[in-house]
């Protein structure tokens, strides 16, 4: 079974500053680990990735997060916020577990990020 | 440029009326998977295809149904059994896992589902 928990439904920053949002997953076996980004009406847009390479992980836009296996975290980090960042964040997990070629995602709820001039 | 093309990106829905969704892509992925989306609860998985031919139920299946005749088509309809249709749809496709992880999903700009 795997599960996801992103920590905080809404997260406001000032622009410039940085950015951590948190997110810890449970998993029964190696996961994936992805983070993506929604911005108001639109699909979303995968931000980075984590497969069991780096723990350290860039992605697009600036954005990095950490996997740490004894914490079973992978938050998402930026070191300054842009006016642009505002959107919707989702935490995803995946398992590598099964013979088939699908790898079932589970999402987190969620995290609104607000920047303010 | 390739990705995936969901229409119409707003639908309405009288009572009793089953609809379809489109959403067709050119990643040459195997697989895909619609979602639905509501405020607050992440997306859900409702149906998914590995292959052609092919498709399992995800976790919130009922009043929805799939088909998968081509390898770039993989229509949703939303039938009158569905009871709260209401909700923002998302397709996605990825490529084949490896030995190593998952294939990220790459998702579609959705279609705005509503009842009149």
């Amino acid at each position: 079974a795997q599960s996801v928990t992103q920590l905080d439904s809404h997260v406001s920053v000032s622009e410039g500053t940085p950015v951590l949002l948190r997110c810890n997953y449970s998993s029964s076996y190696s996961p994936s680990l992805f983070w993506y980004v929604q911005h108001p009406n639109k699909g979303l847009q995968l931000l980075l990735k984590y497969t069991s390479a780096a723990t350290l992980v860039k992605g697009i836009n600036g954005f990095e997060a950490e996997f740490k296996k004894s914490e079973t975290s992978f938050h998402l980090t930026k070191p300054s916020a842009h006016m642009s960042d505002a959107a919707e964040y989702f935490c995803v997990v995946s398992d590598t577990a099964g013979g088939t070629s699908y790898g079932k995602l589970t999402f987190g709820q969620g995290t609104i990020l607000t920047v303010h001039p | 440029d390739g990705g995936i093309t969901q229409s119409p990106k707003y639908l309405f829905r009288k009572e009793g009326q089953n609809v379809t969704l489109s959403c067709e892509q050119n990643l040459n992925h195997d697989a895909m998977y619609w979602y639905r989306q509501d405020p607050g609860q992440g997306l859900r998985l409702i149906y998914y295809s590995q292959i052609v031919n092919d498709f399992q139920k995800g976790d919130i299946a009922e009043g929805y149904s799939v088909s998968r005749e081509k390898k770039e088509s993989f229509p949703l309809t939303v039938t009158s059994a569905q009871k709260n249709p209401t909700a923002f749809y998302l397709c996605a496709s990825s490529g084949r896992r490896n030995i190593l992880s998952n294939q990220p999903q790459h998702f579609g700009d959705g279609t705005r589902l509503s009842i009149l």
